[in-house]
């Protein structure tokens, strides 16, 4: 089974600066995508950057971008110039796909606080 | 905008109480998900429909249904709701099933249990 380790529960950050979020997976798939999801506080989850395992190339969206070991199965999330906003939980996660299950399994979550 | 739409934000119901949960998306996608995410812990799948078609998770107690009367309609229902069902509840689309797809999520309902 697959599973999805973020190994930091909380992490800070001072305004404009820059931050990485580590994620660890586990797998014997060769295909899958793998995904960052935001929570702030009482709103909904939102999709933030994915990256697909065939794509040796890192994702990138503006001030998010993504270190991806495929070989360590490392799936790591940097916030560069970091704003009040990115204040959230942040959740990696793994989507799974077959006949049988469509899932994305989700790690534990990183709370990152934003201080001016 | 296009979006998944949970109602309500919050539900307070009593030990034992059926309770449903409702869920809409104006997205038109294929598939529907729910989720059950306790405090301080990551979002675990329930079960979800791809159209009409059910499946549920191997470890989804009896205890949850859920009904997908037409494509922008899913009811999460908790027949006999115990403390720890006491949750968010996540509801969250997807265009079609297969990896490439992102998951768009609604606001969720807290449940508390009385």
């Amino acid at each position: 089974a697959q599973t999805v380790t973020q190994s930091q529960p909380e992490m800070s950050v001072q305004e404009a600066e820059t931050v990485t979020l580590s994620c660890t997976y586990d797998t014997s798939e060769s295909d899958y995508y793998l995904f960052w999801y935001k929570q702030p506080p009482s709103r909904q989850m939102i999709l933030v950057i994915r990256q697909e395992a065939y794509k040796q190339q890192n994702a990138t969206e503006n001030r998010f971008s993504v270190n991806f070991q495929k070989a360590a199965k490392s799936f790591s999330l940097k916030i560069s110039d970091s704003q009040l906003g990115d204040a959230a939980m942040y959740f990696c996660a793994y989507r799974s796909w077959s006949e049988d299950t469509d899932k994305l399994i989700f790690g534990t979550g990183t709370r990152l606080q934003v201080f001016p | 905008d296009a979006m998944v739409i949970q109602n309500p934000r919050y539900q307070v119901t009593q030990f034992g109480k059926p309770v449903t949960l409702s869920c809409s998306q104006t997205l038109n996608h294929n598939v529907m998900y729910w989720y059950q995410q306790k405090s301080s812990q990551a979002p675990k799948l329930l079960f979800h429909y791809y159209d009409k078609d059910f499946n549920n998770e191997a470890d989804t107690p009896d205890n949850f249904q859920s009904r997908r009367p037409n494509t922008s309609f899913c009811f999460l229902d908790i027949r006999s709701p115990g403390l720890g069902d006491a949750a968010m509840y996540l509801c969250a689309t997807s265009r079609d099933r297969g990896l490439v797809s992102p998951l768009h999520f609604g606001n969720g309902t807290r449940l508390t249990v009385t």
